[in-house]
Protein backbone atom coordinates (compact mmCIF):
# COMPACT_ATOMS: atom_id res chain seq x y z
CA UNK A 1 0.00 0.00 0.00
CA UNK A 2 0.92 3.83 -0.13
CA UNK A 3 3.52 5.02 2.74
CA UNK A 4 3.77 8.97 2.95
CA UNK A 5 6.55 10.37 4.86
CA UNK A 6 6.87 13.65 6.29
CA UNK A 7 9.22 15.89 7.24
CA UNK A 8 10.29 18.03 9.36
CA UNK A 9 7.78 16.76 12.56
CA UNK A 10 8.01 20.07 14.12
CA UNK A 11 9.32 24.03 12.14
CA UNK A 12 9.79 26.82 14.64
CA UNK A 13 9.97 30.61 12.12
CA UNK A 14 10.28 33.57 13.23
CA UNK A 15 6.94 35.86 11.54
CA UNK A 16 7.76 36.94 8.11
CA UNK A 17 9.70 34.23 7.50
CA UNK A 18 8.93 31.40 4.66
CA UNK A 19 8.05 27.93 6.32
CA UNK A 20 8.29 24.62 3.88
CA UNK A 21 7.12 21.19 4.65
CA UNK A 22 8.18 18.27 2.38
CA UNK A 23 6.95 14.66 2.08
CA UNK A 24 7.43 11.29 0.07
CA UNK A 25 5.08 8.49 -1.67
CA UNK A 26 5.82 5.61 -2.37
CA UNK A 27 3.08 4.56 -4.62
CA UNK A 28 3.69 5.76 -8.49
CA UNK A 29 -0.28 5.33 -8.79
CA UNK A 30 -1.01 8.13 -6.81
CA UNK A 31 -2.60 11.00 -8.43
CA UNK A 32 -3.66 13.33 -5.77
CA UNK A 33 -1.70 15.27 -3.34
CA UNK A 34 -3.84 17.58 -0.58
CA UNK A 35 -2.63 19.46 2.32
CA UNK A 36 -4.56 19.88 5.89
CA UNK A 37 -4.21 22.25 8.35
CA UNK A 38 -5.25 21.37 12.49
CA UNK A 39 -5.78 24.44 14.61
CA UNK A 40 -5.82 23.54 18.17
CA UNK A 41 -9.05 21.55 19.15
CA UNK A 42 -10.49 21.07 15.75
CA UNK A 43 -10.64 18.99 12.86
CA UNK A 44 -8.11 18.63 9.60
CA UNK A 45 -9.02 21.37 7.37
CA UNK A 46 -8.30 21.39 3.55
CA UNK A 47 -5.91 24.20 2.51
CA UNK A 48 -4.74 23.32 -0.95
CA UNK A 49 -4.08 20.26 -3.22
CA UNK A 50 -2.66 19.50 -6.60
CA UNK A 51 -2.99 16.44 -9.11
CA UNK A 52 -0.31 14.57 -10.63
CA UNK A 53 -0.88 16.54 -14.05
CA UNK A 54 0.23 19.92 -12.61
CA UNK A 55 3.42 20.79 -11.07
CA UNK A 56 2.95 23.50 -9.49
CA UNK A 57 0.24 25.27 -7.59
CA UNK A 58 -0.07 28.60 -5.63
CA UNK A 59 -2.62 30.29 -3.35
CA UNK A 60 -1.66 33.57 -1.85
CA UNK A 61 0.73 32.92 0.79
CA UNK A 62 0.63 28.88 0.41
CA UNK A 63 1.86 27.01 -2.64
CA UNK A 64 2.44 23.39 -3.41
CA UNK A 65 4.91 21.53 -5.78
CA UNK A 66 5.17 18.09 -6.92
CA UNK A 67 7.84 16.16 -8.47
CA UNK A 68 6.35 12.96 -10.04
CA UNK A 69 9.69 11.58 -11.12
CA UNK A 70 10.89 11.89 -7.60
CA UNK A 71 7.90 10.94 -5.89
CA UNK A 72 7.81 13.89 -3.57
CA UNK A 73 5.91 17.26 -3.13
CA UNK A 74 6.45 20.29 -0.73
CA UNK A 75 4.11 22.75 0.62
CA UNK A 76 4.98 26.72 0.87
CA UNK A 77 3.91 29.36 2.86
CA UNK A 78 5.93 32.88 2.58
CA UNK A 79 5.66 35.35 4.81
CA UNK A 80 4.09 33.46 7.73
CA UNK A 81 2.01 34.73 10.44
CA UNK A 82 1.40 33.65 13.71
CA UNK A 83 -2.32 32.22 12.73
CA UNK A 84 -0.37 30.04 10.02
CA UNK A 85 0.36 28.13 13.67
CA UNK A 86 -1.09 24.92 13.77
CA UNK A 87 -0.68 20.85 12.78
CA UNK A 88 0.15 20.51 9.00
CA UNK A 89 -0.27 16.99 7.07
CA UNK A 90 -0.02 15.81 3.75
CA UNK A 91 -1.37 13.26 2.25
CA UNK A 92 -1.87 10.66 -1.49
CA UNK A 93 -4.65 9.13 -2.68
CA UNK A 94 -5.34 6.65 -5.80
CA UNK A 95 -8.49 7.15 -6.55
CA UNK A 96 -8.99 4.03 -9.04
CA UNK A 97 -11.34 5.82 -10.90
CA UNK A 98 -13.83 5.86 -6.94
CA UNK A 99 -14.67 9.10 -5.10
CA UNK A 100 -13.55 7.14 -2.20
CA UNK A 101 -9.93 7.36 -3.04
CA UNK A 102 -8.27 6.47 0.21
CA UNK A 103 -6.06 9.10 1.29
CA UNK A 104 -2.94 7.76 2.93
CA UNK A 105 -1.90 10.65 5.48
CA UNK A 106 1.60 12.03 6.77
CA UNK A 107 2.91 12.09 10.18
CA UNK A 108 2.55 15.74 10.39
CA UNK A 109 4.23 18.97 11.41
CA UNK A 110 3.66 21.30 13.86
CA UNK A 111 4.40 24.23 12.82
CA UNK A 112 4.82 27.15 15.41
CA UNK A 113 5.68 30.97 14.08
CA UNK A 114 6.63 32.89 16.86
CA UNK A 115 5.76 37.05 16.69
CA UNK B 1 -21.47 24.96 4.78
CA UNK B 2 -20.31 21.35 5.43
CA UNK B 3 -20.96 20.50 9.46
CA UNK B 4 -19.67 16.85 10.23
CA UNK B 5 -20.39 16.44 14.06
CA UNK B 6 -19.27 14.49 16.38
CA UNK B 7 -21.12 13.61 19.59
CA UNK B 8 -19.21 13.38 22.23
CA UNK B 9 -15.50 15.69 22.59
CA UNK B 10 -14.27 13.82 25.07
CA UNK B 11 -15.24 10.13 26.50
CA UNK B 12 -13.52 8.33 29.56
CA UNK B 13 -14.47 4.79 29.53
CA UNK B 14 -13.21 1.22 31.20
CA UNK B 15 -11.66 -2.01 29.35
CA UNK B 16 -14.12 -4.19 28.07
CA UNK B 17 -16.46 -1.60 27.82
CA UNK B 18 -18.96 -1.24 24.74
CA UNK B 19 -18.54 1.90 22.77
CA UNK B 20 -19.94 3.90 20.61
CA UNK B 21 -19.01 7.03 18.34
CA UNK B 22 -21.39 8.71 17.00
CA UNK B 23 -21.18 11.27 13.63
CA UNK B 24 -23.85 12.98 11.34
CA UNK B 25 -22.85 14.94 8.63
CA UNK B 26 -25.22 17.47 6.90
CA UNK B 27 -24.94 18.13 3.30
CA UNK B 28 -25.86 14.76 2.18
CA UNK B 29 -22.54 13.38 1.44
CA UNK B 30 -22.48 9.95 0.03
CA UNK B 31 -18.84 8.68 1.83
CA UNK B 32 -17.81 8.99 5.29
CA UNK B 33 -14.84 8.20 7.37
CA UNK B 34 -13.67 6.99 10.50
CA UNK B 35 -9.44 8.07 11.35
CA UNK B 36 -7.41 7.52 14.55
CA UNK B 37 -5.39 9.94 15.42
CA UNK B 38 -2.11 9.35 17.10
CA UNK B 39 0.58 11.69 17.80
CA UNK B 40 3.58 11.14 15.18
CA UNK B 41 1.46 8.59 13.35
CA UNK B 42 -0.51 11.04 11.27
CA UNK B 43 -4.40 9.76 10.75
CA UNK B 44 -4.93 6.14 10.34
CA UNK B 45 -7.76 4.86 8.39
CA UNK B 46 -10.02 2.93 10.35
CA UNK B 47 -13.60 2.33 8.44
CA UNK B 48 -14.89 3.76 5.59
CA UNK B 49 -18.82 3.71 4.03
CA UNK B 50 -19.85 4.72 0.00
CA UNK B 51 -23.29 4.18 0.95
CA UNK B 52 -25.75 2.79 3.36
CA UNK B 53 -25.26 0.28 4.62
CA UNK B 54 -21.69 -0.27 3.09
CA UNK B 55 -18.50 -0.47 4.90
CA UNK B 56 -14.64 -1.08 3.32
CA UNK B 57 -11.67 -1.66 5.81
CA UNK B 58 -9.34 0.82 6.58
CA UNK B 59 -5.49 0.25 7.14
CA UNK B 60 -6.37 0.16 11.25
CA UNK B 61 -10.08 -1.92 11.53
CA UNK B 62 -8.92 -4.31 14.36
CA UNK B 63 -11.00 -4.20 17.47
CA UNK B 64 -13.42 -1.55 15.08
CA UNK B 65 -16.69 -2.11 13.44
CA UNK B 66 -19.05 0.07 12.43
CA UNK B 67 -22.50 1.62 10.83
CA UNK B 68 -24.46 3.42 8.42
CA UNK B 69 -28.33 3.09 8.84
CA UNK B 70 -28.71 6.31 7.77
CA UNK B 71 -27.08 8.17 5.13
CA UNK B 72 -26.13 11.38 7.09
CA UNK B 73 -24.85 8.83 10.05
CA UNK B 74 -21.91 6.96 10.65
CA UNK B 75 -20.77 5.39 13.90
CA UNK B 76 -17.71 3.13 15.33
CA UNK B 77 -17.64 0.75 17.68
CA UNK B 78 -15.14 -0.70 20.10
CA UNK B 79 -16.76 -3.76 21.04
CA UNK B 80 -14.60 -4.32 23.74
CA UNK B 81 -12.69 -1.38 24.75
CA UNK B 82 -8.76 -1.64 25.55
CA UNK B 83 -5.97 0.64 26.29
CA UNK B 84 -4.45 0.87 23.30
CA UNK B 85 -7.48 2.56 21.81
CA UNK B 86 -6.99 5.61 23.54
CA UNK B 87 -6.68 8.32 20.92
CA UNK B 88 -8.15 10.63 19.31
CA UNK B 89 -11.01 10.04 16.39
CA UNK B 90 -11.85 11.96 13.73
CA UNK B 91 -15.51 11.37 11.88
CA UNK B 92 -14.86 12.95 7.47
CA UNK B 93 -17.26 12.70 4.93
CA UNK B 94 -17.03 13.84 1.38
CA UNK B 95 -19.55 13.51 -1.62
CA UNK B 96 -19.67 10.86 -4.32
CA UNK B 97 -20.29 12.90 -7.38
CA UNK B 98 -16.27 13.14 -8.29
CA UNK B 99 -13.36 11.99 -7.84
CA UNK B 100 -10.96 12.98 -4.91
CA UNK B 101 -13.50 15.47 -3.03
CA UNK B 102 -11.72 17.35 -0.35
CA UNK B 103 -12.46 15.64 3.11
CA UNK B 104 -14.41 17.66 5.74
CA UNK B 105 -13.65 16.40 8.94
CA UNK B 106 -15.89 16.97 12.87
CA UNK B 107 -13.73 18.04 15.33
CA UNK B 108 -13.02 15.00 16.66
CA UNK B 109 -13.68 12.83 19.90
CA UNK B 110 -10.52 12.12 22.66
CA UNK B 111 -11.22 8.48 23.92
CA UNK B 112 -9.24 7.69 27.32
CA UNK B 113 -9.78 4.11 27.86
CA UNK B 114 -8.73 3.21 31.35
Amino acid sequence: GENVEQHPSTLSVQEGDSAVIKCTYSDSASNYFPWYKQELGKGPQLIIDIRSNVGEKKDQRIAVTLNKTAKHFSLHITETQPEDSAVYFCAASSSGGTSYGKLTFGQGTILTVHP
Amino acid sequence: DVKVTQSSRYLVKRTGEKVFLECVQDMDHENMFWYRQDPGLGLRLIYFSYDVKMKEKGDIPEGYSVSREKKERFSLILESASTNQTSMYLCASNPGDRHNSPLHFGNGTRLTVT
